[in-house]
């Protein structure tokens, strides 16, 4: 698609409830990103993902928290037993990493706002 | 480790007053230098970017100079309009050995400017 595409834009969900959000990132690019975003804060990174190497989980913040990349495209995000900390918004972003290129954008999508009741 | 420190708001101006948000950064390795904007409503968006000591980006007359010596990347304008009123983010990147680049975000800035 023309951008970074996430879904859903909203989910509300109960405590203890698991979910699943969902990155389209644009096409061609390698590199994929979920970053959190509370309320007032800034963005906390969660991990990335690049080609076919093994991704970056440095910040997951707790095992309820995974995330895959299938076939080097579509990424999920699942966050298990949901707390109600877990109340932000997550967003995707996505770059084109090639050699070569001293620097690469990353384009964001909408996000996702999770709110856990 | 990279971090990036920025300016706390939120910050409320007139329309047309002259506007810096400071952004200061450590890191390891030779960073990329990037502005983000995030208007209300809206996804990130990159605004500016710097790759080298003494570049200055610029975009919609905003401006932010590379400063290696005192790790440094303000953004300026010299007038701000209503319009301009969004979240700004200062980011930095550092090749990692093996791996893509990852960014590192600052905290945010609320910006308002009033009519």
């Amino acid at each position: 698609g023309a951008g970074v595409s996430q879904s859903p834009s909203n989910k509300v969900t109960e405590k203890g409830k698991d979910v699943e959000l969902r990155c389209d990132p644009i096409s061609g690019h390698t590199a994929l990103y979920w970053y959190r975003q509370s309320l007032g804060q800034g963005l906390e990174f969660l991990i990335y993902f690049q080609g076919n190497s093994a991704p970056d989980k440095s910040g997951l913040p707790s095992d309820r928290f995974s995330a895959e990349r299938t076939g080097g495209s579509v990424s999920t995000l699942t966050i298990q037993r949901t707390q109600q900390e877990d109340s932000a918004v997550y967003l995707c972003a996505s770059s084109l990493v090639a050699s070569g290129l001293s620097n690469t954008e990353a384009f964001f999508g909408q996000g996702t706002r999770l709110t856990v009741v | 480790g990279n971090s990036v420190t920025q300016m706390e708001g939120p910050v409320t101006l007139s329309e047309e007053a002259f506007l810096t948000i400071n952004c200061t950064y450590t890191a390891t390795g030779y960073p990329s230098l990037f502005w983000y904007v995030q208007y209300p409503g809206e996804g990130l968006q990159l605004l500016l970017k710097a790759t080298k000591a003494d570049d200055k980006g610029s975009n919609k007359g905003f401006e932010a100079t590379y400063r290696k010596e005192t790790t440094s990347f303000h953004l300026e304008k010299g007038s701000v309009q209503v319009s301009d009123s969004a979240v700004y983010f200062c980011a930095l990147s550092v090749r990692r050995l093996g791996s893509a680049r990852q960014l590192t975000f600052g905290s945010g800035t609320q910006l308002t400017v009033l009519p």
